[in-house]
């Protein structure tokens, strides 16, 4: 099971929105609503963002959100703050019934 | 407090065999999948295997680069989750993270390294 496929990095102002893409195909991202994010800091254990495409687990700020389309989901970071700073990385479920990650993006806060 | 400890990690040799521990608290771990998830240095994040839980089976999953060397098994009395780690390999060093399998609550990791 090949690595779901993310930009290398992703950067933007304070305030500003970004997107964050991850991309598979029919037998993982875009065959099932089972896609997750995961942001991690240096040095810390990654924190789940997103669940299901697009639900945010209880005390994830609402400027996180998630979407599908095809076999590509996306990550969208909205009023960009210092502490988004970060590598996130996306998962999914597969038809070999196991999980597979994204390469992950490394977000700079400029 | 919903908690995973792992321990366990620690230096081997090309060939060895180590066994993770991961013991859980604060929630229902009898009806939980959990995940062994690991990350080589300076590398992303890998799934290694996978265990339901046994009222859904029992059945493991794994990845394959590890497929036919780890073992994943569940101790519900105690709690507690555990991966056998055979064959190793200097790839296979990294810090190595139990899971949920929905991914919501994560241990602290544990390190893993492969050397002679």
């Amino acid at each position: 099971q090949s690595a779901l496929t993310q930009p290398a990095s992703v950067s933007g102002s304070p305030g500003q929105s970004i997107t964050i893409s991850c991309t598979g195909t029919s037998s993982d991202v875009g065959g099932y609503n089972h896609v997750s994010w995961y942001q991690q800091h240096p040095g810390k254990a990654p924190k789940l963002m997103i669940y299901n495409v697009s639900y945010r687990p209880s005390g994830v700020s609402n400027r996180f959100s998630g979407s599908k389309s095809g076999n590509t989901a996306s990550l969208t970071i909205s009023g960009l703050q210092a502490e988004d700073e970060a590598d996130y990385y996306c998962n999914s479920y597969t038809s070999s019934s196991t999980r597979v990650f994204g390469t992950g993006t490394k977000v700079t806060v400029l | 407090e919903v908690q995973l400890v792992e321990s366990g990690g620690g230096l081997v040799k090309p060939g060895g065999s180590l066994r993770l521990s991961c013991a859980a608290s604060g929630f229902t771990f009898t009806n939980a999948w959990m995940t062994w998830v690991r990350q080589a240095p300076g590398k992303g994040l890998e799934c290694v295997g996978r265990i339901m839980s046994k009222t859904d089976g029992g059945t493991t999953d794994f990845a394959a680069p590890v497929k036919d060397r780890f073992t994943i098994s569940r101790d519900d009395s105690k709690d507690t989750l555990y991966l056998q780690m055979n064959s190793l390999k200097t790839e296979d060093t990294a810090v190595y993270y139990c899971t949920t399998d929905m991914g919501d609550v994560w241990g602290q990791g544990t390190t893993v390294i492969v050397s002679s």
